[in-house]
């Protein structure tokens, strides 16, 4: 069964320094990945999405992410992080439908 | 064009009682979902559609029943609430191409409905 984990429930990172959210899956055949984001009392946002092609998607808000086949991961970065980028981040592949991880809480601190 | 819509944003609901959520899109998508989001488990999906008048069982329908009579709308029901349906719930929609005609399956999110059973 396909599915995917995000080993952190929070990352803490200081406004200005790049954040890593980390997301690791587990599919039969190619994998489609997402990553969506939730800012509070809000529904999910779509980032960015791998299917195919390059190793490194860009994405909405500066974010990017790096497909690693050998290590079957498929993390969230960014350079310079924003107060503003404070939120919960969801990590999700496609089978049939979407499988979403249990989320990542991002808190930013000025 | 206001995407992915939800009514309402709010209910509290006694054990027992019944309620429908609905979902409305404006973008002609043909798949339409209903998720529940609790915390420490992400979203899980209850149904979804990939067109009118068709409806499938997702990872977690037990208790909830779904209906797709017009494209744009997709409604959520409980028939007999319980404690453990207390969630917020999402709906969203997606289509299989974009406007450039490339393969798509990014998903439509509403802002979601919370819903607290007695």
């Amino acid at each position: 069964a396909q599915s995917v984990a995000q080993p952190e429930d929070q990352v803490n990172v200081a406004e200005g320094n790049p954040l890593t959210v980390k997301c690791t899956y587990s599919v039969s055949g190619n994998p489609y990945l997402f990553w969506y984001v939730q800012y509070p009392n809000r529904g999910l946002q779509f980032l960015l999405k791998y299917i195919t092609g390059d190793n490194l998607v860009k994405g909405s808000y500066g974010f990017e992410a790096e497909f690693n086949k050998s290590q079957t991961s498929f993390h969230l970065k960014k350079p310079s992080a924003l107060v503003s980028d404070s939120a919960l981040y969801f990590c999700a592949v496609r089978d049939y439908k979407l499988i979403f991880g249990t989320g990542t809480r991002l808190q930013v601190f000025p | 064009n206001a995407g992915v819509t939800q009514t309402p944003k709010f209910r509290v609901l006694k054990t027992g009682q019944s309620m429908t959520l609905l979902c409305a899109q404006d973008m002609n998508h043909e798949y339409m979902y209903w998720y529940r989001q609790d915390p420490g488990m992400g979203l899980r999906l209850i149904h979804y559609s990939v067109g009118e008048g068709t409806t499938a069982k997702g990872e977690v329908p037990d208790g909830y029943n779904v209906s797709r009579l017009k494209k744009q709308n997709f409604l959520l029901g409980l028939e007999s609430a319980a404690p453990s349906q207390t969630s917020v719930y999402f709906c969203a929609s997606s289509t299989l191409r974009s406007r450039e005609g490339l393969l798509t399956d990014t998903q439509y999110f509403g802002p979601g409905t919370r819903l607290t059973v007695l």
